[in-house]
């Protein structure tokens, strides 16, 4: 069974840092890119950032609201994808979901983690 | 940005209804686009991706649609378990985006 649990979030002041964790199993890790998305309170999705396999040089893709204080890495041996947030401002605010992009190479999200809250405040 | 515009925001239907929600782009994304279910305290799910394959495991009352850039999703026969909010999100260029929701309500 896929299972992506998060894990890192909590309160943080603006301007700090916090890393996200994103903790893998059932699925050969290293094979698939890993994404995460967010969800401020009553609001909709946003799409934050991903990062391919090493397959694909693990290269990343941003979001213009997070690009040069986000950043994305992966531990293949651990199967941990991380979100390294840094230069905090409240409107990071989020349900922050890990996720798994689909096989095909075609970036929607098959499997996503139950989400950890980030507070900025 | 590619804008994907969800409509309605939200709806009133029935267990039973036929229920279609539409999503638009802003420009031509072919047929990268996938529809999800957002329940609260959830993960979201996949219903359907290429924009009418239905992902494995999701009811055949769910079914998808698109007409240039115009999307839509549909469901049959509503049942209690499909009231939650549905979002379309796009794969054709980065960055990717998602719609702004659409909230089914009894």
């Amino acid at each position: 069974e896929v299972q992506l649990v998060e894990s890192g979030g909590g309160l943080e002041k603006p301007g700090r840092s916090l890393r996200l964790s994103c903790t893998a199993s059932g699925f050969s890790f290293g094979d698939y890119s890993l994404s995460w998305v967010r969800q401020a309170p009553g609001k909709g999705l946003e799409w934050v950032g991903f990062i391919r396999s090493k397959a694909y040089r693990e290269t990343v893709e941003y979001a213009a609201s997070v690009k040069g204080r986000f950043s994305i890495s992966r531990d293949d041996f651990k199967s941990i994808v991380y979100l390294e947030m840094n230069g905090l401002k409240t409107e990071d605010t989020a349900v922050y979901y890990c996720n798994r992009v689909n096989s095909s190479g075609w970036y929607f999200f098959d499997y996503w983690g139950q989400g950890t809250l980030v507070t900025v405040s | 940005a590619i804008r994907m515009t969800q409509s309605p925001s939200s709806l009133s239907a029935s267990t039973g209804d036929r229920v279609n929600i539409t999503c638009r782009a802003s420009q031509r994304i072919s047929s990268y686009l996938a529809w999800y279910q957002k329940k609260p305290g959830e993960a979201p799910k996949v219903l359907i991706y290429g924009a009418s394959t239905l992902q494995n495991g999701v009811p055949s009352r769910f079914s998808g649609s698109e007409s240039g850039t115009d999307f839509t999703l549909s469901i049959s026969c509503l049942q209690s378990e499909d009231f939650a909010t549905y979002y379309c999100q796009q794969y054709y260029s980065y960055p990717l985006t998602f719609g702004g929701g659409t909230k089914v309500e009894i």
